[in-house]
């Protein structure tokens, strides 16, 4: 079947301006996940999501981000006022419940954002 | 400041030589996963350890859950040029149900 797909998988920007990055899940996992990476780091957890509500937005670096996730699938991660320092690969990855135990996140290719 | 500790950073070995990846973590962990990222892929999963002191095989590879449940590694035998990549562990804490913090990764160079 089908993995979790990303669009768009790069997108370059200018300083200040507005992007949304989509992510669209497995079928019927209830659990989203929003990571950013940068070159030479791990995943940084962004925000999680349990059906259509944000669980943990906790790792949202300030107010210039935000995710929705209305109809308890696909995602979309919005960034405000783009800055260079949010150039990153972000990471989408969902999983079947979202539990504390066999929750192995499956991971979408990324979209690389450039903030020139 | 990084939640989950990872050494080393770099690795490169020769074909048939065997590797080691640490991850350490200044918190009780409830669980750990493994993940392998291959150069310019995402994430694949790997395996999760839940239990203190657990350790699970996969081929050639060990993985290994300390029994404070603070620690963790994994272990290849006999390198193959396939094992490369970026290994990472990420962590879960127990704040947040299923929100993992991942370490810096290994990055993992086999010579043929």
């Amino acid at each position: 079947g089908a993995g979790v797909s990303q669009t768009p998988s790069n997108k370059v920007t200018e300083k200040g301006k507005y992007v949304e990055l989509r992510c669209d899940p497995i079928s019927g996992h209830t659990a989203l996940y929003w990571y950013r990476q940068s070159l030479g780091q791990g995943p940084e957890f962004l925000i999680y999501f349990q059906g259509t509500g944000a669980a943990d937005d906790s790792g949202l670096p300030n107010d210039r981000f935000f995710a929705v996730r209305p109809e308890g699938s696909v995602s979309t991660l919005k960034i405000q006022r783009t800055e260079r320092g949010d150039s990153a690969v972000y990471l989408c990855a969902s999983s079947v419940l979202g539990g504390r135990v066999n929750n192995e996140q499956f991971f979408g290719p990324g979209t690389r954002l450039t903030v020139l | 400041g990084q939640q989950v500790m990872q050494i080393p950073q770099y690795q490169h070995v020769q074909e048939g030589e065997d590797f080691t990846t640490y991850c350490n973590s200044s918190t009780t962990l409830s669980n750990i996963q493994w993940y392998k990222q291959r150069p310019g892929g995402h994430p694949v999963f790997l395996i999760q350890l839940v239990k203190s002191g657990e350790v699970k095989k996969q081929k050639r590879l060990t993985f290994q859950f300390g029994e404070a449940k603070k620690n963790s590694s994994l272990h290849i035998t006999a390198t193959q040029t396939t094992d490369v990549g970026t290994y990472f562990c990420a962590g879960d804490r127990g704040s947040t149900l299923g929100r993992l913090y991942f370490g810096r990764g290994t990055q993992l160079t086999v010579w043929p």
